[in-house]
């Protein structure tokens, strides 16, 4: 069965500093990999995905994650947070040849920014 | 400008009384979707329409029903809510061809009472 892990369900960071949120997924296959963001009572907004090609994607908001097919990890990274980035993250998969909206989310992290 | 919609963005509904959450779209997909999300919890999936095939998820209860009488609107009915049906529910969207990825309502937020 397939299984999207979010090892940290809150992380705090000043604003400025870098960022990494883990995510990794336990599949059959190679999955197409997201990255959603969900600021409090919205919906969710497309951060960035992977579908194949290049292992490091850019995506908006200044940021970008790594496929790494040996790990089964599709990290999130931002060089420097902006207070702006407080919210709550969501990494998706879904199978390849799939609708791209029938995703399995992992459980989140919780993003807080310090001034 | 809004692509999917969701209405109302709040609902209160009495335990056990039938309610409807209506979704619509702009952006033509034939794919729609609807997730229950649960306070901290990741969202869950509970159906989808492929244009007008209607998927169930193995594990989504019979208490929750959908209708999509065209393209553009889809619905989700509850039929007898129970207090553990409180959540947000989300509404998605997207098109069947590849690499087109999904759009997501604001969602509704579902009380109990």
């Amino acid at each position: 069965a397939q299984s999207v892990t979010q090892p940290d369900i809150h992380i705090t960071v000043s604003e400025g500093a870098s960022l990494e949120l883990r995510c990794n997924y336990s599949y059959g296959a190679t999955p197409y990999l997201f990255w959603y963001v969900q600021s409090p009572g919205q919906g969710l907004q497309l951060l960035l995905k992977y579908f194949s090609g290049d292992t490091l994607v850019q995506g908006i908001k200044g940021f970008e994650a790594e496929f790494k097919r040996s790990q089964s990890s599709f990290n999130l990274r931002k060089p420097s947070v902006h207070w702006s980035d407080a919210a709550e993250y969501f990494c998706a998969v879904t199978r390849r040849g799939s609708t791209l909206g029938r995703l399995y989310f992992g459980r989140g992290t919780q993003l807080t920014v310090w001034p | 400008d809004a692509m999917v919609i969701q209405n109302p963005r709040y609902q209160v509904t009495q335990f056990g009384k039938p309610v409807t959450l209506s979704c619509s779209q702009t952006l033509n997909h034939n794919v729609m979707y609807w997730y229950q999300q649960k306070s901290s919890q990741a969202p869950k999936l509970l159906f989808h329409y492929y244009d007008k095939d209607f998927n169930n998820e193995a594990d989504t209860p019979d208490n929750f029903q959908s209708r999509r009488p065209n393209t553009s609107f889809c619905f989700l009915d509850i039929r007898s809510p129970g207090l553990g049906d409180a959540a947000m529910y989300l509404c998605a969207t997207s098109r069947a061809a590849q690499n087109t990825e999904a759009f997501f309502g604001q969602g509704t937020r579902l009380t109990v009472v």
